[in-house]
């Protein structure tokens, strides 16, 4: 069974460094989601991307954050110049595109990002 | 602007019982209700949807319920069991075709046998 995967699952950084998270969605996936998740709230939106195309970006993913799926398959997310307002789960998630009813997201295990 | 609310942060029941746990909605464009559930250390898993042209939906031990006069939707668990445990989350969608989830704060569930 392979499902998302997200590397790192942890990753701890100094203020002002530079950092990078990789997805890999469901091979069959062509659509793939990125959320942020911080302690006591749900996971809120950030990008979304329909192949390699970055369809929607929320308000909260600021000019230090970017987001790319080069090739339509796996999808980086870097936060640059990190602050320790960062400090969060990053959730990456993916779903299928069939047409008529509701594609569902499958959520991989997330990376913890901690901020020091 | 918490758009999906849920207003109980935990609830505990006992093995064998109801689980009720309830969403409220304030974006009357949304049309798709989705409930998750979440371990620790992993992602949220997909549990059961309903869309907004219907009432109920029932799948097993899991019935979501929309009340989209009164902007709310619940999930009943029953029989709960220990397994159940963990935090749900509520989640909703404008449209089914690629949407992003607007998610609830979660709720702690606790199944004591």
């Amino acid at each position: 069974d392979t499902g998302v995967s997200q590397d790192p699952r942890h990753k701890i950084t100094k203020r002002g460094q530079n950092v990078t998270f990789r997805c890999d969605p469901i091979s069959e996936h062509n659509r793939l989601y990125w959320y942020r998740q911080t302690l006591g709230q749900g996971p809120e939106f950030l990008t979304y991307f329909q192949n390699e195309a970055q369809l929607e970006k929320s308000r909260l993913l600021s000019d230090r954050f970017s987001a790319e799926r080069p090739k339509g398959s796996f999808s980086t997310l870097e936060i640059q110049r990190t602050e320790q307002g960062d400090s969060a789960m990053y959730l990456c998630a993916s779903s299928p595109s069939r047409r008529g009813g509701f594609n569902e997201q499958f959520f991989g295990p997330g990376t913890r990002l901690t901020v020091l | 602007d918490q758009q999906v609310k849920q207003n109980s942060p935990s609830l505990s029941v006992q093995e064998g019982r109801i689980s009720i746990l309830n969403c409220d909605y304030t974006n009357s464009m949304f049309d798709y209700f989705l409930w998750y559930k979440k371990y620790p250390a992993e992602g949220p898993t997909f549990l059961i949807s309903i869309s907004s042209i219907k009432d109920k939906n029932e799948d097993g031990r899991f019935t979501v319920f929309l009340n989209k006069s009164a902007k709310h939707l619940s999930l009943h668990i029953v029989p709960s069991q220990p397994g159940d445990s963990a935090v749900y989350f509520c989640a909703a969608s404008v449209g089914t075709s690629g949407s992003r989830l607007t998610f609830g704060e979660g709720t702690q569930l606790t199944v004591n046998p």
